[in-house]
């Protein structure tokens, strides 16, 4: 088991609902991630935390938002969202952001549905 | 733009064959390229980094090798087993962009082993 931790494990949720996704990591890292795994399409970078500031938004719609508060903690909170929304979310972490540390550890993720 | 490609997209080997994944990237400029193992439904766990100075890194019955010139990685696995059936994927940290954290996945290569 890894030392980052996903929850909800799986969700379902209605295009009008709002929900969120937790992410935590126990490994003291600096960064955190947030990336999108659509079936049969390579893995999605979303947004880049670093020392809880975003440092990337790769052109995610607004329906998905965000937040770090503090570098132990990531959320994704969504609303309205759209069926092709549906994926497994997976959260990452790193030591940080530097050239000298490029290992990012996964998380078990979160398979939604949007129905 | 770099392209990463893993070919074949399935594979399925008697338990205890040697086998080859391969990756394939467009552009030799990278930082380094991580080797990742996904079972169904779950997170990936990092297996072999390989920074762009090296040419191979192993681990247990895992040997990774890169030619950054040709664009080309492979994941030498022995003696394979039932255990080792997952999806595994390439990524590679590319040169050309800022911030070393943006890996490029490949899609995968899902090896089932056959006891």
């Amino acid at each position: 088991e890894t030392g980052v931790t996903q929850t909800p494990r799986h969700l379902v949720m209605g295009m009008t609902n709002k929900k969120s996704l937790k992410c935590e990591q126990h490994l003291g890292h600096n960064a955190m991630y947030w990336y999108k795994q659509s079936a049969k399409k390579p893995l999605e970078l979303m947004f880049v935390y670093s020392l809880e500031e975003r440092v990337e938004n790769n052109s995610v719609p607004s329906r998905f938002s965000p937040e770090c508060p503090n570098s132990s903690h990531l959320f994704l909170h969504l609303h309205t969202l759209q069926p092709e929304d549906s994926a497994l979310y997976l959260c990452a972490s790193s030591q940080d952001l530097s050239r000298s540390s490029y290992e990012q550890y996964f998380g078990p993720g979160t398979r939604l549905t949007v129905t | 733009k770099q392209e990463v490609t893993q070919i074949p997209a399935a594979l399925s080997v008697p338990e205890g064959e040697n086998l080859v994944l391969n990756c394939s990237f467009t552009d030799s400029a990278i930082y380094n390229l991580q080797w990742f193992r996904q079972d169904p439904g779950k997170g990936l766990t990092s297996l072999l980094l390989i920074q762009s100075s090296q040419r191979e890194q192993t681990s247990g019955r895992l040997n990774a090798s890169l030619d950054k010139s040709s664009g080309r990685s492979t994941l030498y696995i022995a003696a394979s087993q039932p255990g080792d059936s997952a999806t595994y994927l390439c990524a590679v940290s590319p040169a050309r962009v800022s911030g070393t954290y943006k890996y490029i996945f490949g899609t995968g290569t899902r090896l089932k082993v056959l006891a």
